[in-house]
């Protein structure tokens, strides 16, 4: 079965600052989307990575995937506060299964 | 363009009471699907639709039917609803790797 681990799942981080999220899944599959969430809204979609050493990049997130270790990467440069949301990996193979999120927090 | 419509955005029901949560995409997508998200556990895979007349289980599928019913609806069913299923319902369509959420429905199991 398909599982989807993310972390960290807490993240409060300094303005200005770098930081790293981490999707690892358990299955051969080479797509891999990365979705934000602010409270009390629906999911936006942030990147597609649909093969090995993909990497997409918009503003200050850029994302990766290794198909081979089965990790995804969500990496932000120096924070600024509108980051701030909860961010999701999801793998897709015959559906969608997503990670628990990640709550970033990024403070003055 | 209305992309993923669902409705109701909120609801309360009692326990044992049976509610149908209505989603509709105007965007021609084959895949269709249902999540509910609880605090701390992302979103959870109830039942999803590859094409219309199929339909799937997900992760999480007990207590819950769907049906759908054309290429643009695919609703889900509580027959007898517990406190277990309050939760946020979204649901989604997706097409060539682009998945587009409805803006959730909020339900309340009393």
């Amino acid at each position: 079965e398909l599982k989807v681990e993310q972390n960290p799942l807490f993240l409060s981080m300094q303005e200005g600052k770098n930081y790293t999220i981490y999707c690892n899944y358990s299955t051969t599959s080479d797509r891999l989307y990365w979705y934000r969430q602010d409270p009390g809204k629906s999911l936006e979609s942030l990147f597609v990575l649909l093969s090995n050493g993909a990497v997409k990049q918009e503003g200050r997130l850029m994302a990766s995937l290794d198909t081979k270790a089965r990790l995804s990467t969500l990496h932000i440069t120096a924070a600024v506060h509108d980051l701030s949301a909860t961010y999701f990996c999801a793998v897709e193979e015959d559906d969608m299964r997503f990670g628990a999120g990640t709550r970033l927090t990024v403070k003055p | 363009n209305a992309g993923v419509t669902q409705t109701p955005k909120f609801q309360v029901l009692k326990t044992g009471q049976s509610m149908t949560l209505q989603c509709a995409q105007d965007m021609n997508h084959n895949s269709m699907y249902w999540y509910r998200q609880d605090p701390g556990m992302g979103l959870r895979l109830i039942y999803y639709s590859a094409s219309e007349g199929t339909t799937d289980k997900g992760e999480v599928p007990n207590g819950y039917n769907v049906s759908r019913l054309n290429k643009r609806e695919f609703s889900l069913r509580l027959e007898s609803a517990a406190p277990s299923q309050t939760s946020v319902y979204f649901c989604a369509s997706s097409y060539r790797y682009k998945a587009f959420f409805g803006q959730g429905t909020r339900l309340t199991v009393v």
